[in-house]
């Protein structure tokens, strides 16, 4: 099976402007993860979709979004950016049903975002 | 979700055991243990994961006392390719956890030859 794949690999973006990453799961995957990725951070929840549904979200102010589509792939938008939404943005996929299964997650490369 | 503790770095040499130490102690009924992985600039990769006692598989085993405030993961004969971060993570269990990890600040192994 084909692992997570995550385009654009690298970003450069400018303050004020607006992203939208792309995440394709895992053949039969359901549930996707977004999570953000700093020095000073760490690796931090952002959101959860699972059959296009937002179902778990992390403390992100309304600048960052995210959707599903019906074929499970996602995209997360970050608005108005930033000069600290310079991150790695990671997308992780399970089969989705919560859980135990939840937490073996399969991470894909991520997106490297730089906001000047 | 149970907060855990690891220590920040520890260095090895290559061929040694490297066993990391993490402590969970609200650790809840239905929480599991999960270790995973991460090179940089690369996304997490899922390493092992158990309950109680002992789990091994093919890259690790993961040691779990009877009281469960505490695990060790514990890589044998490492080589310079291990050198990475790990993190512990404790909960999952029940279907109301979702698939909503929270990492803490992981332990940055160096491998030296």
């Amino acid at each position: 099976k084909a692992g997570v794949t995550q385009t654009p690999r690298y970003l450069i973006k400018t303050r004020g402007q607006q992203v939208t990453l792309s995440c394709s799961p895992i053949s039969g995957h359901r549930s996707v993860s977004w999570y953000q990725q700093t020095p000073g951070q760490g690796l931090q929840f952002l959101f959860e979709y699972f059959s296009e549904t937002q179902r778990n979200k992390g403390n992100f102010p309304g600048r960052f979004s995210g959707r599903q589509f019906s074929n499970s792939r996602s995209e997360m938008n970050v608005s108005t950016l930033e000069l600290g939404d310079s991150a790695l943005y990671l997308c992780a996929s399970s089969p989705g049903t919560g859980g135990l299964e939840g937490y073996e997650q399969y991470f894909g490369p991520g997106t490297r975002l730089t906001v000047t | 979700l149970a907060k855990t503790t690891q220590p920040i770095s520890m260095d090895s040499y290559e061929g040694q055991e490297v066993n990391i130490t993490c402590s969970h102690n609200n650790i809840a009924t239905n929480d599991y243990i999960t270790w995973y992985q991460q090179f940089p600039s690369q996304g997490p990769r899922f390493i092992i994961q158990g309950y109680k006692t002992k789990v091994t598989n093919e890259v690790a085993s993961l040691f779990i006392p009877a009281d469960r405030k505490s695990s060790t993961l514990s890589l044998p004969r490492v080589s310079l390719s291990d050198t990475a971060v790990y993190y512990c993570l404790v909960g999952g269990g029940t279907k109301a956890a979702g698939n909503k990890l929270t990492f803490g600040g992981g332990t940055r192994v160096l491998v030296k030859p």
